[in-house]
C-alpha cells in the first residue's frame, strides 16, 4: 500500500521561528489534507491541498504531486502552534480511507 | 454548522467487556469515517460507512464493528475488550468529498 513520511518526527522552536515541515508520499494520490492535533486530540483541518500552493494567515502549504511530497510552512511560530502534525492522503480505491503519515510533533517555546 | 460530535468523550472499561461509540456528523454530511489513534501504531482507518452501508474496512479484527443510522449518526462497537484496544477513537465526517472534518474523539482506557 501507499506510504506517507513525514519528517522530521520531532521539532523545537522558539517563538517567533519558521519552520517547514514535509510529507513524501510513495504514489500517486488523489486528495491530500494537512491537520493540527491539538493537545486535547482533535484534529483541526488546516489544509486540503492535492497539489499547487495555499495560504491561510501564518501557515500556507504547497503539493507537488508529479514529485510526491507536500511542505506545510509555519511563519512567526507562536506557542499556540504547539501540537502535532498530520498528513494524509488517499488514493484510487480508498474512498472515505485516509493513509495518516506519523506526524510531526512541534514544541514552540517562548 | 456545528461540528463533528462523538460521546462519550472519555470511556474506562475491563477486558472482556464491550463498548459503544457514538458519533454525529456534520449537518448534510453522510459518510462517516472511523479511525483509531493509538502510540505505536498511529492512526489507523477503521472503516467508513454511507447512506447506512459499510463501504470501506480497514485491516481490524470482527471484534470491531459499526452501523450507520439512517439520519448519517454512526456508532462503532468493540466486543471481548483488550488491553491493546485503548486508543483515541476519532470520527470523521464528509459530504462525501475529499475532504474529511474530524470530531473531538473519544479516550478509551481498558483495564
Amino acid at each position: 500500500g501507499i506510504q506517507v513520511e513525514q519528517s522530521p518526527p520531532d521539532l523545537i522552536l522558539q517563538e517567533g521561528a519558521n519552520s517547514t515541515l514535509r510529507c513524501n508520499f510513495s504514489d500517486s494520490v488523489n486528495n491530500l489534507q494537512w491537520f493540527h492535533q491539538n493537545p486535547w486530540g482533535q484534529l483541526i483541518n488546516l489544509f486540503y491541498i492535492p497539489s499547487g500552493t495555499k495560504q491561510n494567515g501564518r501557515l500556507s502549504a504547497t503539493t507537488v504531486a508529479t514529485e510526491r511530497y507536500s511542505l506545510l510552512y509555519i511563519s512567526s511560530s507562536q506557542t499556540t502552534d504547539s501540537g502535532v502534525y498530520f498528513c494524509a492522503v488517499d488514493y484510487g480505491g480508498s474512498q472515505g480511507n485516509l493513509i495518516f503519515g506519523k506526524g510531526t510533533k512541534l514544541s514552540v517555546k517562548p | 454548522k456545528a461540528g463533528v460530535t462523538q460521546t462519550p468523550r472519555y470511556l474506562i472499561k475491563t477486558r472482556g467487556q464491550q463498548v459503544t461509540l457514538s458519533c454525529s456528523p456534520i449537518s448534510g454530511h453522510r459518510s462517516v469515517s472511523w479511525y483509531q489513534q493509538t502510540p505505536g501504531q498511529g492512526l489507523q482507518f477503521l472503516f467508513e460507512y454511507f447512506s447506512e452501508t459499510q463501504r470501506n474496512k480497514g485491516n481490524f479484527p470482527g471484534r470491531f464493528s459499526g452501523r450507520q443510522f439512517s439520519n448519517s449518526r454512526s456508532e462503532m462497537n468493540v466486543s471481548t475488550l483488550e488491553l491493546g484496544d485503548s486508543a483515541l477513537y476519532l470520527c470523521a465526517s464528509s459530504i462525501p468529498g475529499p475532504q474529511q472534518f474530524f470530531g473531538p474523539g473519544t479516550r478509551l482506557t481498558v483495564l
